[in-house]
């Protein structure tokens, strides 16, 4: 089947504003994650979802940062009132099991934000 | 806090050469460890993962150890190929279990 889709996969947005990124992660995995990777580094963690249930958000940078899976599957990370530290890209993964990170993540493409 | 190294951000190596990758972590035990690859402009491809109970894993030209008491993991890749350049990342399980910590990353190059 289809692997870990995002959109969208480019996003300009002006300094304060508001932006909504989305991930469809493969059917029927249990968990899903989302990253933040900047230039040169590796992925940090932000936030980890089993099914509906968000159980670590420990790695979201702040309270501008909001994320959701109210169904179990699709998954939005909103960043409210954007800046310009904001700017990375925006990595979701999937994992089939329910164990948190202890099985192989299938990440998607990524969304390259840019806030201005 | 938990921190992850990997020993150098670039590495050059001709073809048919084993490139070896090493990634060091402090301040905690991780249960699992795995590495993947990741492509510029795409995002990271799992290669492979390994327990604290297991030393050594292999998958075709792959091979990673765990050495829990120098904290330390390797990843060889053996006859490497061009096609084998890439950024190879690092990624320990974090101590709740509930996420992956990466590192920063190793480029590899390999030249023909």
């Amino acid at each position: 089947g289809a692997g870990v889709s995002q959109s969208p996969r480019y996003k300009v947005a002006k300094r304060g504003q508001d932006v909504a990124l989305r991930c469809d992660p493969i059917s029927g995995h249990v968990s899903l994650f989302w990253y933040q990777q900047a230039l040169g580094q590796g992925p940090e963690f932000l936030t980890y979802f089993q099914n509906e249930a968000q159980l670590d958000k420990s790695g979201l940078p702040s309270d501008r940062f909001f994320a959701e899976r109210p169904e179990g599957s699709v998954s939005t990370l909103k960043i409210q009132r954007t800046q310009q530290e904001d700017s990375a890209v925006y990595l979701c993964a999937s994992s089939q099991g329910g164990q948190g990170a202890y099985h192989e993540q299938f990440f998607g493409p990524g969304t390259r934000l840019t806030v201005l | 806090s938990q921190k992850i190294e990997q020993n150098s951000e670039a590495l050059n190596i001709q073809e048919g050469k084993t490139a070896t990758l090493t990634c060091n972590y402090t301040n905690y035990s991780p249960a699992y460890l795995q590495w993947y690859r990741q492509d510029p402009g795409r995002g990271p491809v799992f290669l492979l993962l390994i327990r604290e109970n297991e030393k050594e894993k292999r998958k075709e030209r792959l091979k990673v150890t765990f050495d829990t008491t120098l904290k330390q993991s390797l990843f060889h890749i053996t006859a490497s190929q061009p096609a084998d350049s890439a950024t190879y990342l690092c990624a320990p399980l974090n101590q709740a279990g509930t996420a992956l910590i990466f590192g920063k990353g190793t480029t590899l190059s390999v030249s023909s």
